[in-house]
Order: structure tokens, then C-alpha cells, then sequence
């Protein structure tokens, strides 16, 4: 079983460029996240899906788009990256539950804005 | 979510048991106590949860205090593949229609020695 995988490892991309970074589960797991960790921020997150169709903001949400067309993909798009979005990037999925819900982490793709 | 309290780096040796303690002293009644571990570069990684039991998996035991005010964590026979940042975490349970997001503290880096 794979779990979550995250596409690509890592990226450099020009300021302004738009770039779409995908994740996959295969665990059949109803929500997933989009996290961003900075030095000294911790794990923030950026945006969520309850279940296949819906999407929500977290805390970080601007300059950050998602969709859920399926259960499996939850691709994470920046329109247009700015240096600022230079970060690790964790994908991450939980079954949904309510009460005790576990999430499962990707491992995570590196994005340089230059 | 309470807010967590761990030393910021620990150290064990190979073979040894490495006890990761955590204070939680806000702690509400209907909140869990979860572990995560990230390793450098890597995805954070699920260790053990509980409400108010102590718990016990195949990486981990989870030990909670009768008041819930504190946790330890605790790894039986540490490796140098245990070293990692711990990350304490409280939060409440999932509802119907949240989005819930983990939140990452300091941790704690621990560092198992040959």
C-alpha cells in the first residue's frame, strides 16, 4: 500500500509561473489536507476537503486554489507563485471520522520560488 | 485546542528507552493527546493517540496522566532510526462537518546515540 504520494520531490519556479502540486491517496480516506511548514511557523494549514466535491480554507488560504474531483486527488494550484510560497508542502488524508480522526501524512514536495 | 509544553531536545542512548514527556495542562475533557515524529526531510508520521487511557502500539506506548494534565511518551528500545523531532499534539474530536487541522508545536528533538 503506498499511502500518500506527493508530485513532484521538489520544484524551482519562477515568480509568476503558476504550478499545480498533486497528491494522491489510496487509502480511500474521506478527508484531506494541504499543510505548509516554514521555519519557526510550524505546520500551517491551507486548505481541506471533507469528502469528494467539497473543499474548505484553512488558515493560510490566499494565493492557493484546490479541487476534489475524486476521492483519491487533491492537487494543490498557486495562479501565480510569489517568492513568499517558497516552502515544504504536506498532503495529508484521515479517514473522516467523527470524534478520533488520524491523519496520515505525504512526503512532502519542496517548492522554491525564485 | 490546549497548547502543549515539551523540552525542546532530548537525548537516549541506542537500546535504551527514550521517555518523551508533555504538559497539557488546559486540557478539556473531550481531548485527545496525539504523537507525531518527523523525521529530517521527511512527512510527519503518526505514532499513538489517547483520550484518557494509557495506550500501547507496536512503535509506542502513550502514558496519560489520571488528571490529563501531562503525557509521556515512550519508546522502549530506542533506535538511531528513532531520531527525530516529537510532536506533542491536543485537539479536539472531529465533527460532522469541520475541517480539522493538526497543530504543530516545537517538539521535541531527540537524538539517539550509538
Amino acid at each position: 500500500i503506498a499511502g500518500i504520494t506527493q508530485a513532484p520531490t521538489s520544484q524551482i519556479l519562477a515568480a509568476g509561473r503558476r504550478m499545480t502540486l498533486r497528491c494522491t491517496q489510496d487509502m480511500r480516506h474521506n478527508a484531506m489536507y494541504w499543510y505548509r511548514q516554514d521555519l519557526g511557523l510550524g505546520l500551517r494549514l491551507i486548505h481541506y476537503s471533507n469528502t469528494a466535491g467539497t473543499t474548505g480554507k484553512g488558515e493560510v488560504p490566499d494565493g492557493y486554489s484546490v479541487s476534489r474531483a475524486n476521492t483519491d486527488d487533491f492537487p494543490l494550484t498557486l495562479a501565480s507563485a510569489v517568492p513568499s510560497q517558497t516552502s515544504v508542502y504536506f498532503c495529508a488524508s484521515s479517514e473522516g471520522l467523527v470524534g478520533t480522526d488520524t491523519q496520515y501524512f505525504g512526503p512532502g514536495t519542496r517548492l522554491t520560488v525564485l | 485546542d490546549a497548547k502543549t509544553t515539551q523540552p525542546p531536545s532530548m537525548d537516549c542512548a541506542e537500546g535504551r528507552a527514550a521517555n518523551l514527556p508533555c504538559n497539557h495542562s488546559t486540557i478539556s475533557g473531550n481531548e485527545y493527546v496525539y504523537w507525531y515524529r518527523q523525521i529530517h526531510s521527511q512527512g510527519p508520521q503518526y505514532i499513538i493517540h489517547g483520550l484518557k487511557n494509557n495506550e500501547t502500539n507496536e512503535m509506542a506506548s502513550l502514558i496519560i496522566t489520571e488528571d490529563r494534565k501531562s503525557s509521556t511518551l515512550i519508546l522502549p528500545h530506542a533506535t538511531l532510526r528513532d531520531t527525530a523531532v516529537y510532536y506533542c499534539i491536543v485537539r479536539s474530536p472531529r465533527g460532522e462537518t469541520s475541517g480539522s487541522r493538526l497543530t504543530f508545536g516545537e517538539g521535541t528533538q531527540l537524538t539517539v546515540n550509538p
